[in-house]
């Protein structure tokens, strides 16, 4: 089956600063690639997603890329702020139903 | 939380008693997923349904029942048989369009059994 590894597991940045972080999979038929932050206490809800046959996206201070020759994704925050701290899932799927996560990002923003 | 609700927030039980976890959506999606999250891991896959008296099994279904009685809900119970139980459970739907798409989460529900 799919496997999803996400990296890092922690990262801490200054305000203003930028963020990255780093999944890979492995089943190259998979096909859609969503981000998604968590709060505490709360659902993960979606920042912003991309398809295989697109190789960037972006929405604001958020980006993702995607390199399906190496089989990874990356999300992008510029221009960090405070409230951007929580948990960040990255996950992979190639039909609905079956969508696997990787372990999570907890993103700390220092002001 | 997109139209998804789950009920209710934080849920006690003793153990060796089985407990059902209520999730309602109004998003007409045909499909809905139950995970379980435990601390600083990500989301596992216990069940999800594609379409109505229909279901399969993810990747920890053992010791987990459903139902799709209705579009709306998917109703999750943890039995007995579940060893470890205690944990954040997350429902969450789609619409079934065939391929991998967004999923809606609801607010989860906090189960501790002890």
């Amino acid at each position: 089956g799919e496997n999803v590894e996400q990296h890092p597991s922690t990262l801490s940045v200054q305000e203003g600063d930028s963020a990255v972080i780093k999944c890979t999979y492995s089943d190259s038929a998979s096909n859609y690639f969503p981000w998604y932050k968590q709060e505490l206490g709360k659902g993960p809800q979606l920042i912003i997603d991309i398809r295989s046959n697109v190789g960037e996206k972006k929405d604001q201070r958020i980006a993702v890329t995607l390199n399906k020759t190496a089989k990874h994704f990356s999300l992008h925050i510029t221009e960090t702020q405070p409230e951007d701290s929580a948990v960040y899932f990255c996950a992979a799927s190639k039909k609905a139903g079956k969508s696997t996560f990787g372990d999570g990002t907890t993103l700390t923003v220092k002001p | 939380d997109g139209g998804i609700t789950q009920s209710p927030k934080y849920l006690f039980r003793k153990e060796g008693q089985n407990v059902t976890l209520s999730c309602e959506q109004n998003l007409n999606h045909d499909a809905m997923y139950w995970y379980r999250q435990d601390p600083g891991q990500g989301l596992r896959l216990i069940y999800y349904s594609q379409i109505v008296n229909d279901f399969q099994k993810g990747d920890i279904a053992e010791g987990y029942s459903v139902s799709r009685e209705k579009k709306e809900s998917f109703p999750l119970t943890v039995t007995s048989a579940q060893k470890n139980p205690t944990a954040f459970y997350l429902c969450a739907s789609s619409i079934d369009s065939g391929t991998g798409g967004r999923q809606y989460f609801g607010p989860g529900t906090r189960l501790t059994v002890t």
